[in-house]
């Protein structure tokens, strides 16, 4: 069955380290996304890639990396310059909206998600 | 001013009733707009999207758009208590693949 996989699901880290979160989709998407969400909010973009080799900031990309060498993999590095890291991470994927405009092509499919927390 | 902003609830409704969830968004240019739910610790899920001015109903759900007045509202009838969840709406521009999610509203259904 097609979907999304990230790994770990859970994950704790020690301040001043680096942990990467990963994200592997068979859904054959070309547009992949990093989320962020704390208790009691929605979810906010860290980063998004519509394309292998390019990807954009998203509203809280500061302490964060990615990269996107396989149109599957888009794995997240929570660096040790994000001082607040403890959060839920969900990766998402879905077509490009150019792709079929207005019909549906911009539908995210999440997966199940990464909890990160800082000891 | 967020760019999709939602009341955060929660909002409580009897069991068998309409509940009634909105959106406001700051962007005209959008032309996507999503309704997700998220059950506690869960991922979201869709529940229905729209483009156009208008109602689209898919079973108990309806959503509405009201692009001049920059609104986007989810009803769901017959509610039961297994559509307690928090119901995030989210937008993207026109013509990008960014996409924005408001807070969310958490739903309560009483039995």
């Amino acid at each position: 069955d097609g979907g999304i996989t990230q790994s770990p699901k859970y994950l704790f880290r020690k301040e001043g380290q680096n942990v990467t979160l990963s994200c592997e989709q068979n859904l054959n998407h070309d547009a992949m996304y990093w989320y962020r969400q704390d208790p009691g909010q929605g979810l906010r973009l860290i980063y998004y890639s519509q394309i292998v080799n390019d990807f954009q900031k998203g509203d809280i990309a500061e302490g964060y990396s990615v990269s996107r060498e396989k149109k599957e993999s888009f794995p997240l590095t929570v660096t040790s310059a994000q001082k607040n890291p403890t959060a839920f991470y969900l990766c998402a994927s879905s077509h490009l909206w150019t792709a079929f405009p207005l019909s549906g092509a911009n539908v995210l499919t999440f997966g199940a998600g990464s909890r990160l927390t800082v000891l | 001013q967020k760019e999709v902003e939602q009341n955060s609830g929660p909002l409580s409704v009897p069991e068998g009733a309409i509940a009634s969830l909105n959106c406001t968004y700051s962007d005209r240019g959008s032309q996507s707009f999503f309704w997700y739910r998220q059950y506690s610790g869960k991922s979201p899920e869709l529940i229905m999207f729209i483009y156009s001015n208008g109602d689209k109903e898919d079973g108990r759900f309806t959503a509405q758009l009201n692009k001049a007045s920059q609104y986007v509202s989810l009803l769901i009838r017959d509610s039961q208590p297994s559509d307690s969840a928090t119901y995030l709406c989210a937008v993207n521009a026109g013509g990008y693949q960014k996409v924005t999610f408001g807070i969310g509203t958490k739903l309560q259904v009483i039995p």
